[in-house]
């Protein structure tokens, strides 16, 4: 079956720091793979997806980027973390072809001080 | 442009009831609809997933319904259990191919035991 691992849970940092948020998928290829945010009281917003290697799709012009090193890794980076920065990130997943079922990780809480 | 509604924003019931979640969208060309539950603090567990061919999808307790028409989607619990206590998101693809989602506000259900 597949599983999707994120981490870290919980992540404090300062302001003007950098940031490095990792997402891996076991038990599929060559997923979709996506980072959204959802800030208190806001809904989920998509801010990045993969549909492979090096391919990277924004959503949202802000402080973060994306990279796809592997298959089935992504991770979510910032040069320098903004207060506007803090907020729950959560990666999903989803096979290949259009419409098909998301699955979700556990989320990062991240805080910037 | 795509809307997402989900009234109520809280509901609370006692235990053993049965409930009905709402999720209204503006935009009816849709290809599916996904419904999922969030734990506080936690990411999102994906519960049915309507095509938009089919008209319902049943997962144990709950039964989802899809009425593309009336741009309208109903999430029914049955005997509700204090367990089943979270936020429900809906959710809907848009853009072309790689299924990003467009979230509800969600509704944040409380079963009282």
């Amino acid at each position: 079956s597949q599983t999707i691992h994120q981490w870290p849970a919980t992540l404090v940092q300062p302001v003007g720091s950098p940031l490095s948020l990792e997402c891996t998928v076991e038990g599929t290829s060559n997923p979709n793979l996506y980072w959204y945010r959802q800030a208190a009281g806001r809904g989920l917003q998509l801010l990045f997806y993969s549909v492979g290697i090096g391919q990277i799709s924004s959503e949202v012009p802000q402080n973060l980027s994306a990279s796809r090193p592997q298959d089935r890794q992504f991770i979510l980076s910032s040069k320098k973390l903004l207060l506007s920065d803090s907020s729950f990130y959560l990666c999903a997943w989803s096979d290949q072809g259009a419409y098909t079922e998301a699955f979700f990780g556990q989320g990062t809480r991240l805080t910037v001080v | 442009k795509q809307e997402v509604t989900q009234i109520p924003a809280a509901l609370s019931v006692p235990e053993g009831e049965n409930l009905v979640l709402n999720c209204s969208f503006t935009d009816s060309a849709i290809y599916n609809l996904q419904w999922f539950r969030q734990d506080p603090g936690k990411g999102l567990t994906s519960l049915l997933l309507i095509q938009s061919s089919q008209r319902e999808q049943t997962s144990g307790r709950l039964n989802a319904s899809l009425d593309k028409s009336s741009g309208r989607s109903t999430l029914y619990i049955a005997a509700s259990q204090p367990g089943d206590s979270a936020t429900y998101l809906c959710a809907v693809p848009i853009g072309a191919g790689a299924n990003n989602l467009f979230f509800g506000t969600g509704t944040r259900l409380t079963v009282i035991p």
